[in-house]
């Protein structure tokens, strides 16, 4: 089974901090991708990453930017957290071959800014 | 007009009906289609793809007709448990491997 495990499940912090969203995945997919969940609003790519320090924006990447050092892991970072990124976070990943691979969630972050 | 657009339900069936669920989705360029379920708080789960010829699993039946470009689930002798959210996901057209997902279509089955 796929395993994408993200850092916290629930995690608080406060207007103007550095947050850091960690995604670590044991497939060794090539692509990976971070995503908001918004009521009303469904699920917006923020940042994807094809393989190890590639990336691309996706449709929401303002006030976002990300890593990957790694190959199983793409790390999400707010570089200042405002109000309107409190959202729950979910990382996904899949291999790098065929349209036809679905993606694979962990189970999200909970991210509430103050 | 959305890129993948779903009726947001809820839909309440008892146990035991058969339901469907239809996603339209507007790039006719797009090959890869998916089913997901999400319950309330948690990560969406693979539920199934969706081939050209169609496909099932147990009691899920996935369509997908490109001529009228949507795709449908049909849930049958639904159960408690199948209360979720029911999400679709088209990729965004060609080789591309992102995916555009639908808001989701809420089933409430009641006993």
């Amino acid at each position: 089974d796929v395993k994408v495990t993200q850092s916290s499940r629930y995690l608080v912090k406060r207007t103007g901090e550095k947050v850091f969203l960690e995604c670590v995945q044991d497939m060794d997919h090539e692509n990976m991708f971070w995503y908001r969940q918004d009521p009303g609003l469904g699920l917006r790519l923020i940042y994807f990453s094809y393989d190890v320090k590639m990336k691309e924006k996706g449709d929401i990447p303002e006030g976002y930017s990300v890593s990957r050092e790694k190959k199983e892991r793409f790390s999400l970072i707010l570089e200042s957290a405002s109000t309107n990124q409190t959202s729950m976070y979910l990382c996904a990943s899949r291999p790098g071959t065929g349209v036809s691979q679905p993606q694979h969630f962990g189970d999200g972050t909970r991210l509430s800014i103050l | 007009r959305k890129e993948v657009e779903q009726d947001p339900g809820p839909f309440n069936v008892p146990e035991g009906a058969t339901v469907a669920f239809n996603c339209t989705y507007s790039n006719s360029a797009s090959q890869s289609f998916f089913w997901y379920r999400q319950d309330c708080r948690k990560e969406p789960k693979l539920l199934m793809s969706v081939y050209s010829s169609g496909n099932e699993d147990g009691r899920f039946t996935a369509q997908l007709n490109r001529a009228s470009q949507y795709i449908s689930l049909l849930i049958r002798d639904s159960k408690l448990s199948d209360s979720a959210t029911y999400l679709c996901a088209v990729n965004k057209g060609g080789s591309s491997y992102k995916l555009i997902f639908g808001s989701g279509t809420r089933l409430l089955v009641r006993p």
